[in-house]
């Protein structure tokens, strides 16, 4: 059964700072990852798309990495700003099946 | 692109009362479609998914159903609210050969 764990839980950075989101997968059988933003009381946004023969993706200051071997993919974020507070997720589609499998999520408060 | 339609988007409801939760898309034909429910403090929990009309799977055993009565309609369902049914519910649609998937606004129900 596939697991998806991310870490931190919770992470507090002044405005500026680079930072990275952990995200750690238990069956390295995956069709993609994705990585979603979701704000309280919101839906969730797809942020970046990784497919399994990939080993990153980048939009704008966003750059996900993925190394399936391992179970593992980070979210970069560069320049951090206070707009991008926000709940992040980690999903994975296992291989042959329809349906997304997620983390517990990183709630990023960016301070000003 | 893909628009979902959530409603009602809160919902306060008595124990052992019924619901009913719809969800419906535009801008796609033969989506499939996802129930999740995320719970204060949990992850994302997949409810449903359906592949087709008519075509429903379940995640969890519980006291709540899924029907999909049209091609872009998914419904959830349950006949008598148990306090452990709070929370916020999401509907999601994607591809069979896509790889994205997109959510909808989401409800809230608190069952009191």
């Amino acid at each position: 059964k596939q697991e998806v764990t991310q870490i931190p839980a919770a992470l507090s950075v002044p405005e500026g700072e680079n930072l990275v989101l952990n995200c750690s997968f238990t069956d390295s059988a995956i069709y993609n990852l994705q990585w979603f933003r979701q704000d309280p009381g919101k839906g969730l946004t797809s942020l970046l798309l990784i497919q399994s023969s990939q080993r990153e993706q980048t939009s704008g200051r966003l750059n996900a990495s993925l190394d399936k071997s391992s179970g593992r993919s980070t979210l970069y974020i560069a320049a951090s700003q206070p707009g991008d507070s926000a709940t992040y997720l980690c999903a994975v589609r296992p291989a042959g099946f329809q349906k997304l499998v997620f983390g517990t999520g990183t709630r990023l408060l960016v301070s000003p | 692109s893909q628009t979902i339609h959530q409603w009602p988007a809160t919902l306060v409801q008595p124990v052992g009362s019924p619901l009913s939760l719809e969800c419906t898309v535009e801008g796609t034909s033969n989506p499939n479609l996802y129930w999740y429910r995320q719970a204060a403090g949990r992850g994302l929990q997949l409810l449903f998914y359906s592949v087709g009309i008519g075509q429903i799977s379940s995640e969890v055993p519980q006291n709540l159903s899924a029907s999909r009565p049209q091609d872009r309609q998914f419904i959830l369902s349950s006949k008598k609210l148990l306090l452990s049914d709070s929370g916020f519910y999401l509907c999601a649609c994607g591809q069979a050969s896509g790889n994205t998937i997109y959510f909808g606004e989401g409800s809230w129900l608190t069952v009191v």
